[in-house]
């Protein structure tokens, strides 16, 4: 079964303004991951957040993780149309590699 | 470098026919996987490998077979196509430890009739 599951399934917002997305998961994890995928092509890796971690930045991207509440939050700051795509969290456990993925977010930003 | 390469990027079989996806990768990656995509049902693990020689199953394995053979390569292969295995076909790689992001294929769309 999915580990992960986001919400909300669906975020459209205008450019300009800042999306959030958010990540619960089950299972105990090693490090909790965001990836996007515009359409017709493979994930990419955005940011990874470890277990012992509680925020992270990179550019306009901010994570948190609360492993109390088994949950992760992705906050996309100023978006532009090119934010536009599919966003996945996934857990990693300790077999290196090997993840977990979430069911997606589809954020479209409208100029 | 090249990264993760799949092929082929399209494929229609008719069910009962058997194939192979291919898949390499040039980073000396330990970790190899394979992942479908289904709408709605987000990418679930078929199969993954830790290493030359190792493999083990993920969470849909049912209908496909994989080997590593080498360290580049990590085909999967598709005994006998079923419609329920129509669906997008994700390649991924990754060292086993410190940095475990994923590097993805772009993936091979194979419909089964």
């Amino acid at each position: 079964s999915q580990q992960g599951e986001e919400d909300p399934q669906a975020l459209s917002i205008q450019e300009g303004e800042n999306a959030t997305m958010n990540c619960s998961y089950k299972t105990s994890i090693n490090n909790l991951q965001w990836y996007r995928q515009n359409s017709g092509r493979g994930l990419v890796h955005l940011i990874l957040i470890r277990s012992n971690e509680r925020e992270k930045h990179s550019g306009r991207l901010r994570v948190t993780l609360d492993t109390s509440k088994k949950s992760s939050s992705l906050l996309i700051t100023a978006s532009r149309a090119a934010d536009t795509a599919s966003y996945f969290c996934a857990t990693g456990h300790n077999q290196g590699g090997k993840l977990i993925f979430g069911q997606g977010t589809e954020l479209s930003v409208k100029p | 470098n090249a990264g993760v390469t799949q092929t082929p990027k399209f494929q229609v079989l008719k069910t009962g026919q058997s194939m192979t996806l291919q898949c390499a990768q040039d980073m000396n990656h330990e970790y190899m996987s394979w992942y479908r995509q289904d709408p709605g049902m987000g990418l679930r693990l078929i199969h993954y490998s830790v290493g030359a020689g190792i493999t083990d199953q993920g969470e849909v394995p049912n209908g496909y077979n994989v080997s590593r053979s080498t360290t580049e390569d990590f085909p999967l292969r598709l005994l006998s196509a079923a419609p329920s295995q129509t669906s997008v076909y994700f390649c991924a790689s990754s060292y086993s430890s410190g940095d475990w992001a994923l590097h993805f294929g772009n993936g091979t769309r194979l419909t089964v009739t």
